[in-house]
């Protein structure tokens, strides 16, 4: 299995606060990505990275942020939480264009 | 943009075979993959079709016809650990986001004894 950890697992905190996940990895790998998976929806690309300091919006970025200053680690950031913003969170990395390799996921409510 | 579709829940026999389809319109493509997710886990990836045709991994194979942007996921000899979710995916970047991933919304598969 891919090197992949994420912190916290579980997180619960409340409205208007600030919250940042971390992803952290062994693999070495130039893309990570950071998805959020809600009923109905699949998983959705938040943000990505395609090197350090290199990252860019994805599908749902409203309401997130990110950063990469070394290879290893993907921090997503929630920059004021609200309700509509919990869901179960999971970093991926990947290195080529055929496989993606997602971390454990975080569960995240914001009451 | 971009659309999946993918049939919500399947329910299939042990040791029978299933197949799941997944139907794309997408603005770019450059291949379609597959991933399992068992419940509480992590999604972990199945197989890859950039090209037309069927791609088989042991009891799973995966075929992709691009003109009609269509893709299934056949299991075969099915056994109680592939009650799963199972998602398609499109690979519809270029330039730095050339490895993303869009999702269908996942397919459930339960299988009865």
């Amino acid at each position: 299995d891919a090197g992949i950890t994420q912190s916290p697992r579980h997180k619960v905190t409340e409205t208007g606060t600030p919250v940042t996940l971390r992803c952290h990895q062994t693999e070495n790998h130039r893309y990570m990505y950071w998805y959020r998976q809600d009923p109905g929806h699949g998983l959705r690309l938040i943000h990505y990275s395609y090197g350090v300091k290199d990252t860019d919006k994805g599908e749902v970025s409203d309401g997130y942020s990110v950063s990469r200053s070394k290879t290893e680690d993907f921090l997503l950031t929630l920059e004021s939480a609200t309700s509509s913003q919990t869901s179960v969170y999971f970093c991926a990395i990947s290195e080529t264009v055929n496989e993606q390799f997602f971390g454990p996921g975080t569960r995240l409510t914001v009451l | 943009g971009q659309s999946l579709e993918q049939p919500s829940e399947v329910t299939a026999v042990e040791g029978a075979i299933v197949q799941i389809n997944c139907t794309y319109q997408t603005s770019g493509f450059y291949g379609l993959s597959w991933y399992q997710q068992h419940d509480g886990g992590a999604p972990t990836f199945l197989s890859y079709n950039a090209l037309d045709g069927l791609e088989e991994t042991g009891r799973f194979s995966s075929f992709l016809s691009r003109s009609d942007s269509y893709g299934y996921l056949l299991l075969q000899e099915l056994q109680m650990k592939d009650s799963a979710s199972y998602f398609c995916a499109v690979r519809v970047g270029e330039g730095t986001g050339a490895n993303n991933l869009f999702f269908g919304t996942g397919t459930r598969l339960t299988v009865i004894p």
